[in-house]
């Protein structure tokens, strides 16, 4: 198992520029979710999913948008990209009825 | 709303001396605690957790106690070492949720020297 897988590692966007994160799990999780993590902040959840086709919105959803079609994928967009998105990204997944997250290894991203 | 208080970092320690990281929480029911490790360059790792009062996580020599009484999850370690080095969060997710959420502390960053 490759567990959760991040692309890309790190980014750079220009003001304005839109872009996705790729999250993909291959466990068969439920419930898949993205967090950014700042410093002095701890994590903080952007969106989350329940199952192929639901999604909800977190602590922190303004300036981005998430679909899920399967089970094992689930991008966040960032539609029109600002300075203060300037952060690190991770995406976690978990099974059902159980609480342990998995997190994927991050994508760095730079607005600039 | 719930939340976690961690003491703040960085913690820095000589080789094999004890380890406390605080933690304390607020939240409306009963929630699951845990402790999530977090090595230079890579995501987090859960490390332990608990999921009633009362109950002990540990796992690598770490250890944590669910007092409900004093809202408390205090990560402790009775000898580090180098590799330990790494930024911890305590985090907690409300046991009648069904989403998947996790409330997280803002991180304690631990040094270990020779």
């Amino acid at each position: 198992n490759a567990g959760v897988t991040q692309t890309p590692k790190f980014q750079v966007l220009k003001t304005g520029q839109s872009m996705t994160l790729q999250c993909a799990q291959d466990m068969n999780h439920e419930y898949m979710s993205w967090y950014r993590q700042d410093p002095g902040m701890g994590l903080r959840l952007i969106h989350y999913s329940v199952g192929a086709g639901i999604t909800d919105q977190g602590e922190v959803p303004n300036g981005y948008n998430v679909s899920r079609s399967t089970t094992e994928d689930f991008p966040l967009r960032l539609l029109s990209a600002a300075p203060s998105q300037t952060s690190v990204y991770f995406c976690a997944s978990r099974a059902g009825g159980v609480y342990e997250q998995y997190f994927g290894p991050g994508t760095r991203l730079t607005v600039t | 709303g719930d939340s976690v208080t961690q003491m703040e970092g960085p913690v820095t320690l000589s080789e094999e001396a004890f380890l406390t990281i605080n933690c304390t929480y607020t939240a409306t029911g009963y929630p699951s605690l845990f402790w999530y490790v977090q090595y230079p360059g890579e995501g987090l790792q859960l490390l332990l957790k608990a999921t009633k009062a009362d109950d002990k996580g540990s796992n690598k020599g770490f250890e944590a106690t669910y007092r409900k009484e004093t809202t408390s999850f205090h990560l402790e370690k009775g000898s580090v070492q180098v590799s330990d080095s790494a930024v911890y969060f305590c985090a907690l997710s409300e046991r009648t949720g069904t989403a998947s959420k996790l409330t997280f502390g803002t991180g304690t960053r631990l040094q270990v020297t020779l």
